[in-house]
């Protein structure tokens, strides 16, 4: 199976401040990458697919990068509702996997 | 709009078998596949497996001799059978719609919308 190493695991920040959260493959997945949120009550959402698609109805200031076996997820400038779990996710080869998440925490 | 929504028993007994039912709606399982993923206590995600909007099924390889996934299209519901379950298996179970396409040389496949997950505990 692929493994996905996020980093940070956790993450202080502040309201207004440009983050970017790490993902790396444990080999080449060929943009084959999603970004999902999970917010403190358990609701996920998808915020990016494949590599850098914003997903309908998530703000532009959720953007995605990357390619081989590096990516990462960039909030411009956070705000109060983006403080909560982040995972990323591969498919490029069966079975899809997630990386272990990143908690954004306000500083 | 679109939901999903899990349900099942909150307490297994260890090497029992788990059901578990997704009630859909908003779509129709003939042109969306469904996900099984699973999250233990304070951990990350696992996928689990798929039935696909045809009705076939991929299932995790660390799984897929426990576990089956089965669907009632007149019902819009996704059946998840799991047997001989064990206190590792204690997570909260959900299903997501799939949304799988080929564009321009590229697929694409992501989960869309997820239900709100339900506990599942195994023990005696």
């Amino acid at each position: 199976d692929i493994q996905m190493t996020q980093t940070p695991s956790s993450m202080p920040a502040s309201l207004g401040e440009r983050v970017t959260i790490s993902c790396r493959a444990s080999q080449g997945i060929s943009n084959y990458l999603n970004w999902y949120q999970q917010k403190p009550d358990g609701t996920i959402k998808p915020l990016i697919y494949y590599t850098s698609n914003l997903q309908s109805g998530v703000p532009s200031r959720f953007s995605g990068s990357g390619s081989g076996t590096d990516y990462s997820l960039t909030i411009s400038s956070l705000e109060p509702e983006d403080f909560a779990m982040y995972y990323c996710q591969q498919y490029d080869s069966s079975p899809p996997t997630f990386g272990g998440g990143t908690k954004l925490e306000l500083k | 709009q679109v939901q999903l929504k899990e349900s099942g028993p909150g307490l297994v007994q260890p090497s029992e078998t788990l059901s578990l039912t997704c009630t859909v709606s908003g779509f129709s399982l003939t042109s969306y596949g469904v996900n099984w993923v699973r999250q233990p206590p304070g951990k990350g995600l696992e996928w689990m497996g798929t039935i696909w909007n045809d009705g076939s099924t991929d299932y995790n390889s660390a799984l897929k001799s426990r576990l089956s996934i089965s669907r009632d299209t007149s019902k819009s519901q996704v059946f998840l059978k799991m047997n001989s379950l064990q206190t590792e298996d204690t997570a909260i179970y959900l299903c997501a719609r799939g949304v799988f396409y080929y564009y321009d040389g590229t697929y694409y496949w992501y989960f869309d919308f997820w239900g709100p997950g339900t506990m599942v505990t195994v023990s005696s």
